[in-house]
């Protein structure tokens, strides 16, 4: 079964501090696994996208990685702001024969207090 | 500038009600798709649009109603057959094929049943 899991479920930091977000991925075939950001009560925004052959992707103060044999992502956010706080959504595109398919984690829900 | 629009923003409907929820996009993708998001959970798929004419049910189509009479236009109707209405409506486009498969969302819809 396609599925995506996100670790944790919540986190509180301070302003100015680093953290981690985890995505565990279990897609086959795999096309490509996005991260992206969703403001409360907004749509989503794509972060970044990390396909097969690449390990690590930043955009900004947000890093991605990624470890295809062990089928897991990373989402690092460094220095981070009062508007970081947001949820952080791992997606994984699995594409069959030619058409996509989305598979969603339930996502990472992130307060940055100052 | 190229997006989503979905409207209305916020829906209220009395138990019994049938609501249309709208979404026009034009980014020219081929591919529409409504989402529906709770609580705690990840965006599941309610329906989803390949091309003009063509709609396909998604993981909790019952209850929703759909039509593709035209590429930029893809409207939800909830009907009275749905059980648990409230929610976060969200809508997204894509490339049917090719490319990244980029998800592009609306700004979403909330509906609260009154």
């Amino acid at each position: 079964k396609n599925q995506v899991e996100q670790s944790p479920q919540s986190l509180i930091i301070l302003e100015g501090k680093n953290c981690t977000l985890q995505c565990n991925y279990t897609v086959s075939p795999f096309s490509n696994l996005r991260w992206y950001k969703q403001d409360t009560g907004r749509g989503p925004v794509s972060l970044t996208i990390m396909t097969f052959s690449e390990n690590t992707k930043s955009n900004g103060r947000y890093t991605a990685t990624l470890d295809a044999d062990t089928k897991q992502s990373s989402l690092h956010i460094t220095a981070s702001q009062l508007s970081d706080s947001a949820s952080y959504i791992c997606v994984v595109t699995n594409s069959t024969s030619g058409t996509y398919k989305y598979i969603f984690g339930t996502g990472t829900r992130l307060k940055v207090l100052a | 500038d190229g997006g989503i629009t979905q409207s209305p923003k916020y829906l209220f409907r009395k138990e019994g009600q049938n609501v249309t929820l709208s979404c026009e996009q034009n980014l020219n993708h081929d591919a529409m798709y409504w989402y529906r998001q709770d609580p705690g959970q990840g965006l599941r798929l309610i329906y989803y649009s390949q091309i003009v004419n063509d709609f396909q049910k998604g993981d909790i189509a019952e209850g929703y109603s759909v039509s593709r009479e035209k590429k930029e236009s893809f409207p939800l109707t909830v009907t009275s057959a749905q059980k648990n209405p409230t929610a976060f409506y969200l809508c997204a486009s894509s490339r049917a094929t090719g490319g990244t498969g980029e998800l592009f969302f609306g700004e979403g819809s909330r509906l609260t049943v009154l």
